[in-house]
């Protein structure tokens, strides 16, 4: 079957500081990973994504890497600032998109 | 342009009760999907539907039933609530199957 986890439930950084939210999925017949934030009592926005046949995308201040051979994605976001609180979830597209649990990212001001 | 518009944004509804939440998107996508998100679980597919005319199963379907109104709107009904469907209801659309979903705003249905 497939499933998507993340390693950390919480995550707390320091304002300017960069974030690193790690990722990993089980089956790897996904050829398409998106990651989204999510802000309290929103629904999610889709961030970046990526394509199996990428091992990296950058957008604005968010990397996005993708190691195939360990199964693991995951999203650098760089100089991190409040309005990054948020919890992330990556997800990975099968047949229909499964979503991770998501990581809680705290910036300490 | 409004995006994706769910409805309502709460409800409370005794166990056994039935209710349809309303979804309309105007952004001329041709798939759309119904989830619920439950504290530390993620978001889980409930039903989707890849073009107007057709829905499908998700991960989670059991005591839920959806329809495909026309390309704009898709609904999800609760035939008779349990208070394991309390959770927060999330509807979504996509131009293609699963890419870049744009999500509503959200229900919060809590059944007692």
């Amino acid at each position: 079957g497939e499933s998507v986890g993340l390693h950390l439930p919480t995550l707390s950084v320091q304002e300017g500081d960069n974030s690193i939210i790690n990722c990993a999925y089980s089956n790897s017949a996904s050829d398409y990973f998106i990651w989204y934030k999510q802000e309290s009592g929103k629904g999610p926005q889709f961030i970046i994504d990526i394509r199996s046949n990428m091992d990296k995308r950058q957008g604005q201040r968010v990397t996005v890497l993708l190691n195939k051979t360990v199964k693991h994605l995951s999203l650098q976001i760089a100089a991190t600032q409040p309005g990054d609180s948020a919890v992330y979830f990556c997800a990975a597209l099968y047949d229909k998109v499964i979503f991770g649990p998501g990581t809680s990212l705290s910036v300490i001001p | 342009n409004a995006g994706v518009t769910q409805t309502p944004k709460f409800q409370v509804l005794k166990t056994g009760q039935s209710m349809t939440l309303q979804c309309a998107q105007d952004m001329n996508h041709n798939s759309m999907y119904w989830y619920r998100q439950d504290p530390g679980m993620g978001l889980r597919l409930i039903y989707y539907s890849a073009s107007e005319g057709t829905t499908d199963k998700g991960e989670v379907p059991n005591g839920y039933n959806v329809s495909r109104l026309n390309k704009r709107e898709f609904s999800l009904r609760l035939e008779s609530a349990a208070p394991s469907q309390t959770s927060v209801y999330f509807c979504a659309s996509s131009t293609d199957r699963g890419e870049k979903l744009f999500f509503g705003s959200g229900t919060q249905l809590s059944v007692l």
